[in-house]
């Protein structure tokens, strides 16, 4: 079956630092991959999303490439800010399972000023 | 994007007792509602998926009977749980499914049940 592992939280940065979550993935199909993004209080949001191998996603200073060699969807975002504290999660989608999406653990994120 | 909608936002309940979430898509027509349910901390976990017209699909270890889901149009997915019990206690969040790979999942805020 499909599953998604994530790096364990918490972590905890300093405003400004450089973040990466890693996330790896097992899927039997060609899987698109997702990082959700879930701020306090709040319902998930989409962040970015990649539908191929070597696709790159990217939205607000945050990237994750589709890596199929690897089967790695690792998110790095350059330089944090304070309103980047949240619980992201790594996500696939797998079209042979109806676009059900498979979850990895999720990993909280909290930035220091 | 897509707007999708839960109602009520949270509730309380007596164990024993019953309660329905709604969820509504209010800009796009889904023929598939997928719900999930997530435990403080935790991750989601699909429950269920709900096909406009006929029988929702558990995922194994979901009891049918406790959490009936009932998709009676393309706008609009019920989630009902039967003789709730504390253990239910946790946030439901539904996800139309568009159908097409690589689309973007939209989801709806939440309902957050917590059963006395």
């Amino acid at each position: 079956g499909n599953s998604v592992t994530q790096m364990e939280g918490p972590v905890t940065l300093s405003e400004e630092a450089f973040l990466t979550i890693n996330c790896t993935y097992t899927a039997t199909g060609y899987p698109s991959l997702f990082w959700y993004v879930q701020y306090p209080g709040e319902g998930l949001q989409l962040l970015l999303k990649a539908t191929k191998a070597d696709d790159k996603g990217s939205n607000k200073g945050f990237e994750a490439t589709y890596r199929k060699e690897t089967t790695s969807f690792h998110l790095e975002k350059g330089s944090v800010q304070v309103s980047d504290s949240a619980v992201y999660f790594c996500a696939l989608s797998d079209p042979s399972a109806g676009n059900k999406l498979t979850f990895g653990g999720g990993t909280r994120v909290l930035v220091k000023p | 994007g897509a707007v999708v909608s839960q109602h009520p936002s949270w509730v309380i309940c007596k164990s024993g007792t019953s309660v329905k979430i709604e969820c509504r898509s209010l800009d796009f027509q889904a023929t598939t509602m997928f719900w999930y349910r997530q435990f403080p901390k935790q991750s989601l976990m699909l429950m269920a998926t709900s096909n406009e017209g006929s029988k929702a699909t558990y995922e194994q270890g979901v009891e049918k009977d406790k959490f009936l889901i009932n998709h009676a149009s393309l706008t609009l997915s019920t989630l009902t749980v039967t003789s709730a019990h504390p253990e239910d206690s946790s946030f439901y969040i539904c996800s139309p499914n568009f159908g097409t790979r690589g689309e973007t999942q939209y989801f709806g805020p939440g309902t957050r049940l917590l059963v006395l």
